[in-house]
């Protein structure tokens, strides 16, 4: 079966700058996330989506970030313009059903991203 | 607000010792706790997990106990082994499921 597949692995650009991530989950699986993960710091949710509708994203900067999963699949992850704090591992996971429970979440190797 | 927090960053322990990580929570509602361990320039993997209605769970050489009355968890390794190396986090989750992770534990175990 294969993993969670995200792209690309390592992004550096220069404050301002926009930014995407990509995302492909588990074939199947129903809800997506997507993790921040700042260094020393556990992963933080930034947003959910349960098929293609968002369940939670209480914690997205919404002045910056968008989101969005197209057909209940794939996502991608948009950051514009970016800032110096954004700096982290930005990793996607999946679930086969979400919505609470003992669910394991499927995590990807994430993107490293580094703003300069 | 940190709902869940490991206090220790780090923890180094000799090869067939026990290793212990520990975890505290704040917030009541959660009923379900879970470890996640993660190996450089990979993403955190599920290890195991309990329900807010035990106190243990078991599996293979983890053991996770649940001390709802401290809000806190621990888990154990037994024997620890070179390939335990690696950060654990504590997770916790309620009827939300939404995850909550603490800051992690820097494993490392001596040969």
């Amino acid at each position: 079966e294969a993993g969670v597949a995200q792209s690309p692995r390592y992004k550096i650009i220069e404050k301002r700058q926009s930014v995407a991530f990509w995302c492909n989950p588990i074939s199947g699986h129903a809800t997506l996330y997507w993790y921040q993960q700042i260094l020393g710091q556990g992963p933080k949710l930034l947003i959910q989506f349960q098929n293609n509708g968002v369940v939670d994203d209480s914690q997205l900067p919404k002045d910056r970030f968008s989101a969005e999963r197209l057909k209940g699949v794939d996502s991608t992850l948009k950051i514009q313009p970016a800032k110096l704090e954004d700096s982290a591992v930005y990793l996607c996971a999946s679930s086969p059903r979400g919505g609470g429970g003992i669910e394991k979440l499927f995590f990807g190797s994430g993107t490293q991203l580094s703003v300069l | 607000d940190q709902q869940v927090k490991q206090n220790s960053p780090s923890l180094s322990v000799q090869e067939g010792r026990i290793s212990i990580l520990n975890c505290d929570y704040t917030n009541s509602m959660f009923d379900y706790f879970l470890w996640y361990k993660k190996y450089p320039a990979e993403g955190p993997t599920f290890l195991i997990s309990i329900s807010s209605i035990k106190d243990k769970n078991e599996d293979g050489r983890f053991t996770v106990f649940l001390n709802k009355s401290a809000k806190h968890l621990s888990l154990h390794i037994v024997p620890s082994q070179p390939g335990d190396s690696a950060v654990y986090f504590c997770a916790a989750t309620s009827n939300t499921g939404k995850l909550i992770f603490g800051q992690g534990t820097t494993l490392q175990v001596k040969p």
